[in-house]
């Protein structure tokens, strides 16, 4: 059984505040790792698809790492803004299954 | 607009009936994906189609059924349906593997 986790659960923060959240995955079979940003009641947008061990990802304030042989990644949000309040998923990829994580929802505080 | 359609976006019906829901792919994608999200829980890989073929089945109950067509849309069949089966599903189409994935609006579904 594949298994992707995410911590923590849920984060509420103020305005101006960095974060980061953690996605740990299975190192074995190892083919990407997504992260995936998911409004209420929109459908989830990709953020970031990161392959190679050592991959780093920035699209704007928010960067994400990946450490393939231990199995996590993280997800970094600089200078939260009250429209970066959205779950946040990763999803792992081995051979054929793309699997998400139950996700971080981020709740930022103006 | 992710270029993936998903219809119906709403449906109620009884226990004990079939429903299909059915989804347009981004053009030039090739894999469709699709999620089981309940009440409270996050996306349930279901099943993945690629070209046509069946690639990779997630935990997929024996009363649910897929296929992708030629034309590459694809259609989620649920039968014999019971209470535990209302939530949202959503389909979501890759250009490949290693690519991101789009995701449709979800069909909410409502078993009563």
């Amino acid at each position: 059984i594949l298994n992707v986790e995410q911590s923590p659960q849920s984060l509420h923060v103020q305005e101006g505040d960095s974060t980061n959240f953690t996605c740990s995955f299975p190192s074995s079979n190892f083919y990407a790792l997504h992260w995936y940003r998911w409004e209420t009641a929109k459908s989830p947008e990709a953020l970031f698809v990161m392959t190679l061990n050592g991959d780093e990802k920035k699209k704007g304030r928010i960067s994400a790492t990946l450490n393939t042989k231990e199995g996590y990644s993280y997800l970094y949000i600089k200078g939260s803004q009250p429209e970066d309040s959205a779950t946040y998923l990763c999803a792992f990829y081995n051979t054929d299954k793309l699997i998400f994580g139950t996700g971080t929802r981020l709740q930022v505080f103006p | 607009d992710s270029g993936v359609t998903q219809t119906p976006k709403h449906l109620i019906t009884a226990t004990g009936q079939r429903v299909t829901l059915r989804c347009s792919p981004r053009s030039g994608d090739l894999s469709v994906y699709w999620y089981q999200q309940s009440l409270d829980q996050g996306l349930q890989f279901l099943i993945q189609y690629y070209n046509g073929e069946e690639r990779a089945k997630g935990n997929i109950l024996e009363r649910f059924s897929a296929q992708q067509f030629p034309d590459l849309h694809s259609e989620l069949n649920l039968s014999s349906l019971e209470l535990g089966d209302s939530a949202l599903y959503f389909c979501a189409s890759s250009v490949g593997d290693l690519a991101e994935a789009f995701f449709g609006q979800g069909t909410r579904l409502t078993v009563v």
